[in-house]
C-alpha cells in the first residue's frame, strides 16, 4: 500500500465544512483511496472511497487531484458527532486486502 | 450495522495465561481480520482469514495464533499472554463481492495483561 500523510489534528466550527487533506504521492494506478473514521474508542467506520473521479455519498465528498497524488475528504456541514480520527488509506481492491492505518487526523468539531 | 460481535468486551488476565478472543459474524462474509490498536498507533493487522481453515499472518503476528473452523467465527489466541499484548483488539469482516469493498469493524475487546 502507498504511504499516506495526514495532518495530526484539525479544528472545524460546527455547521461549517470540514476539509481533511491527505497526501499519497506514491500511489499506484490500481490503488484506491479509502477514508475511514474512528469515533472515540469504537471500531473504524467506512466513509467513502475513490479511484480517479470525485465521489459523493450521504456522508461525505472525496476530491482526488488529477495526478492522484493527493485527496481531500469534505464533510459539508460538520456536527459535534463528526469529532473523530479520520484515516486516509491507499489500497488495492483484491482478495483479502489489508488496510494499513497510519495515525490519521484528529478532527475536533467546535460548538 | 454489520452483525459483528466480539467477546469478551473487556478482560484482565495475568502474564503467562492463555487467552482466546472470539469474533462472531452473521453476515456470511468470506474474509475476517484481527487488528490491534495501541496508543499513538493506528490499527495494525495481526492475522486474517480468507476462508474456513484458511488463515495468514499480518504485520504483528508474533505471539498470536488464529483459527477459523466455521464461516461465522474467527478466534484469536494468545498462547501465553505478555504485558506487551495489552491492547484493544478489533475484528473486521469484508465481502469481496461488495461494491464498496469496505471492511466492517466490531466493537473491540480491551485486554489488559498484568
Amino acid at each position: 500500500d502507498a504511504k499516506t500523510t495526514q495532518p495530526p489534528s484539525m479544528d472545524c466550527a460546527e455547521g461549517r465544512a470540514a476539509n481533511l487533506p491527505c497526501n499519497h504521492s506514491t500511489i499506484s494506478g490500481n490503488e484506491y483511496v479509502y477514508w475511514y473514521r474512528q469515533i472515540h474508542s469504537q471500531g473504524p467506520q467506512y466513509i467513502i472511497h475513490g479511484l480517479k473521479n470525485n465521489e459523493t455519498n450521504e456522508m461525505a465528498s472525496l476530491i482526488i487531484t488529477e495526478d492522484r497524488k493527493s485527496s481531500t475528504l469534505i464533510l459539508p456541514h460538520a456536527t459535534l458527532r463528526d469529532t473523530a480520527v479520520y484515516y486516509c488509506i491507499a489500497t488495492i481492491r483484491a482478495g483479502s486486502y489489508q488496510l494499513t492505518f497510519g495515525k490519521g487526523t484528529k478532527l475536533s468539531v467546535i460548538p | 450495522d454489520a452483525g459483528i460481535t466480539q467477546s469478551p468486551r473487556h478482560k484482565v488476565t495475568e502474564t503467562g495465561t492463555p487467552v482466546t478472543l472470539r469474533c462472531h459474524q452473521t453476515e456470511n462474509h468470506r474474509y475476517m481480520y484481527w487488528y490491534r490498536q495501541d496508543p499513538g498507533h493506528g490499527l495494525r493487522l495481526i492475522h486474517y482469514s480468507y476462508g474456513v481453515k484458511d488463515t495468514d499472518k499480518g504485520e504483528v503476528s508474533d505471539g498470536y495464533s488464529v483459527s477459523r473452523s466455521k464461516t461465522e467465527d474467527f478466534l484469536l489466541t494468545l498462547e501465553s499472554a505478555t504485558s506487551s499484548q495489552t491492547s484493544v483488539y478489533f475484528c473486521a469482516i469484508s465481502d469481496p463481492t461488495a461494491e464498496t469493498y469496505e471492511q466492517y469493524f466490531g466493537p473491540g475487546t480491551r485486554l489488559t495483561v498484568t
